[in-house]
């Protein structure tokens, strides 16, 4: 069965620095998803894409964090300038269609750990 | 504010015996639902979604109702197994909104041999 496959699946990383955490969706999917979660907490919607565009961004998602698909094959999520508090699981998913009639399918999450 | 909750933070049940897994949303307008299982060190996964315009829907072993009077959904899972054991959350959606899918709290189902 596909599955969205996302690496790495620990990142250490100090604070101030950037990060790039990558995500390889279900290759027929046109919608990609980043979502994270913070140790114990529920799962945080950041953003969806869809047409090399942003579809919904949250308050989370500000002028750190950035998303792009630089081939036909990769969706990176990209942090700026790393806090603490960023520290979280982060979540890749992906579906046909944005419009709730095909499921999102999640990756396995990359562990974010800032120092 | 819109959100998704949790009645109950951790269910113990006795394999072979049926599971209730219940949800409170907040946000009227809601098109649909979905039940997502995350099992340890594993993405949410799949199991059941219903539309707004639905009461009842059934899977395999899994049955999600949803009381659109109360705002509540449920997840019954028929003769519960010990790979039932995980944490399961539900999680809504609104059709304009991009598939933004506002997920509850979860709760942690344990199935006893």
């Amino acid at each position: 069965e596909p599955e969205v496959t996302q690496t790495p699946s620990h990142q250490v990383t100090q604070m101030g620095q950037e990060v790039i955490l990558r995500c390889v969706p279900i290759s027929n999917h046109l919608y990609f998803y980043w979502y994270r979660q913070i140790l114990g907490q529920k799962v945080e919607f950041l953003v969806s894409f869809y047409n090399n565009e942003i579809s919904e961004k949250s308050e989370i998602f500000d002028d750190q964090f950035s998303v792009e698909r630089p081939d036909g094959s990769n969706f990176t999520l990209k942090i700026r300038s790393t806090k603490l508090e960023d520290s979280a699981m982060y979540f890749c998913a992906s579906s046909e269609s944005g419009h709730g009639n095909q499921p999102q399918h999640f990756g396995d999450g990359t562990r974010l750990s800032i120092l | 504010g819109e959100s998704v909750g949790l009645h109950l933070p951790t269910l113990s049940v006795q394999e072979g015996d049926n599971s209730i897994i219940n949800c409170a949303y907040s946000n009227s307008a809601s098109d649909y639902f979905i039940w997502y299982k995350q099992e340890s060190g594993k993405g949410p996964q799949f199991i059941i979604d219903i539309r707004s315009n639905m009461d009842k829907r059934q899977g395999q072993r899994v049955t999600v109702l949803l009381n659109k009077t109360v705002k509540h959904l449920s997840l019954q899972i028929a003769a519960t197994q010990p790979g039932d054991s995980a944490v399961y959350f539900c999680a809504e959606g609104t059709y304009n909104q991009g598939g933004k899918l506002i997920f509850g709290q979860g709760t942690e189902l344990s199935v006893k041999p």
